[in-house]
């Protein structure tokens, strides 16, 4: 998969918003973007992905940029069980038929102040 | 509806002797992966099943590890005489296509493998 920039880290508060960046200035055309989580001694979780359009779930919201070399996952109110390590990845299309292999970077660990 | 589910959650081993880990992916989910997980690192991707296509076993580490997906649904991984350095978090997944766009996966919450 192609290369993602993360912030190593970052802090919110409990109850307001967290904006995640994610650089990916080598994104191909068909690349989606797709957003995992990994809670405390849990199995990593898909949060959201996306190819152009901004999209919203129930978990998160994903804000694409319109020349698509960056996206930030939004959760709206943050909560304690929101703290975890976030990776931002793309999914990359055209890789030969392996493109199925998730390979995580070392992501961004979000701490939830109460 | 029911996730990906695992078993055993934790299982202690000793050296030598040989383990199955057990995975019950989503129901309908045409993909199944195994990765494993140790303390403090990245996934490593171990075998891929894929519908009724031949597995994709490049990741697997030795011969001793081996998996099984029967009926297009439960998959088994199998550790022959296992090796302290086979411990790990052992995770599954499973996706409902490998489609672009579509290939979300979704982990269970895996089995910890501890060899003594």
């Amino acid at each position: 998969d192609a290369k993602t920039t993360q912030p190593n880290s970052m802090e919110s508060n409990e109850e307001e918003p967290v904006h995640l960046p994610c650089n990916h200035s080598t994104i191909s055309g068909t690349d989606y973007i797709h957003w995992y989580r990994q809670l405390p001694s849990q199995g990593p979780e898909y949060v959201i992905h996306g190819l152009t359009s901004n999209v919203n779930n129930r978990m998160a919201s994903l804000a694409i940029a319109e020349d698509r070399k960056s996206s930030t996952l939004i959760l709206h109110r943050a909560t304690l069980r929101d703290a975890a390590v976030y990776y931002c990845i793309l999914r990359v299309t055209n890789s030969g038929g392996s493109n199925y292999k998730l390979t995580f970077g070392k992501g961004t660990l979000l701490t939830v102040n109460p | 509806g029911a996730g990906v589910s695992q078993s055993p959650s934790n299982k202690v081993t000793e050296k030598g002797k040989d383990v199955e880990l057990r995975c019950d992916p989503i129901s309908g989910h045409t993909a199944l992966y195994w990765y494993r997980q140790s303390l403090g690192q990245g996934l490593e991707f171990l075998i891929y099943f894929q519908g009724n296509s031949a597995p994709d076993k490049s990741g697997l580490p030795s011969d001793r590890f081996s998996a099984e997906r029967t009926g297009g649904s439960v998959s088994t991984l199998t550790i022959q005489r296992t090796q302290q350095e086979d411990s790990a978090v052992y995770l599954c997944a499973s996706s409902l296509t490998v489609l672009a766009g579509r290939n979300e996966q979704y982990f269970g919450p895996g089995t910890r493998l501890t060899v003594t």
